[in-house]
C-alpha cells in the first residue's frame, strides 16, 4: 500500500550490528505498529504507539526499540541483530476508533547472518 | 489472552470450486475479527471484518465470512475460487478499546487454487 512505506525493503546484516527500519505513512493516522512475521506463526506485535508520545510495548519486544519521530514516522531499531531476528518486518497503521483496519506496509526482509 | 487458530497450514481447491479458509478464535469480551490477505512479496490487504451486526460479511474480491459466536469461528469463504485468489490468508481478532486495539493473528493458511 503506497500509504504507507517502509525502507530498506531488504537488509542482510550481520550478527551484532545496529539495524534500523524506517516507516512512513501519508494517511495522516495516529496510530502506528510494529509486527513480525514468521512462518507458521502469523505476525506478532513488537511495539505500538498511539500517538508521539505514547509508546507501548507489543507481545515480543525483546531485542528491538523504537522512536516515533512525528505523527507520519515510526522506527524500529535491532541494536544488536542476532540470527533469530531473521524475518519479514512490516509496519501498519490505523484511526483511532478501533473499528477499522489497519493499513499495512510493503514489508522489510531481514536477514541475519 | 485473546488468540487466533487457523487449523489448515494450506488449502488446495480447484478453480471454480468453493473455497474456505477456517478460523477460530477466543476472547474474553466481544470480538472484532479481521481477514487479511498477502500476495507474495506484498503487505496484508484487508478483505472483510466484523465488528457488529449481520453474521454474514461480504468483503473485497468476491469473498464473504460468517460470524458464529456459538463456535467461536469466522470462516472465510468464496463461492467460485479464481487462480489469482493463490495467496496467504490471516484471520485476526482485536479485543475493544480497553484492549487496546492490538491486534492478534492466526498463523496464515497458504490457498492453492489449481486451474
Amino acid at each position: 500500500d503506497a500509504d504507507v512505506t517502509q525502507t530498506p525493503r531488504n537488509r542482510i546484516t550481520k550478527t551484532g550490528k545496529r539495524i534500523m527500519l524506517e516507516c512512513s505513512q501519508t494517511k495522516g493516522h495516529d496510530r502506528m505498529y510494529w509486527y513480525r512475521q514468521d512462518p507458521g506463526l502469523g505476525l506478532r506485535l513488537i511495539y505500538y504507539s498511539f500517538d508521539v508520545k505514547d509508546i507501548n510495548k507489543g507481545e515480543i519486544s525483546d531485542g528491538y526499540s523504537v522512536s516515533r519521530q512525528a505523527q507520519a514516522k515510526f522506527s524500529l531499531s535491532l541494536e544488536s541483530a542476532i540470527p533469530n531476528q531473521t524475518a519479514l518486518y512490516f509496519c501498519a497503521t490505523s484511526d483511532p476508533t478501533g473499528y477499522n483496519e489497519q493499513f499495512f506496509g510493503p514489508g522489510t526482509r531481514l536477514t541475519v547472518l | 489472552a485473546q488468540s487466533v487458530a487457523q487449523p489448515e497450514d494450506q488449502v488446495n481447491v480447484a478453480e471454480g470450486n468453493p473455497l474456505t479458509v477456517k478460523c477460530t478464535y477466543s476472547v474474553s469480551g466481544n470480538p472484532y475479527l479481521f481477514w487479511y490477505v498477502q500476495y507474495p512479496n506484498r503487505g496484508l490487504q484487508f478483505l472483510l471484518k466484523y465488528i457488529t451486526g449481520d453474521n454474514l460479511v461480504k468483503g473485497s474480491y468476491g469473498f464473504e465470512a460468517e460470524f458464529n459466536k456459538s463456535q467461536t469461528s469466522f470462516h472465510l469463504k468464496k463461492p467460485s475460487a479464481l487462480v489469482s485468489d493463490s495467496a496467504l490468508y490471516f484471520c485476526a481478532v482485536r479485543e475493544g478499546r480497553a484492549a487496546g486495539n492490538k491486534l492478534t493473528f492466526g498463523g496464515g493458511t497458504r490457498v492453492l487454487v489449481k486451474p
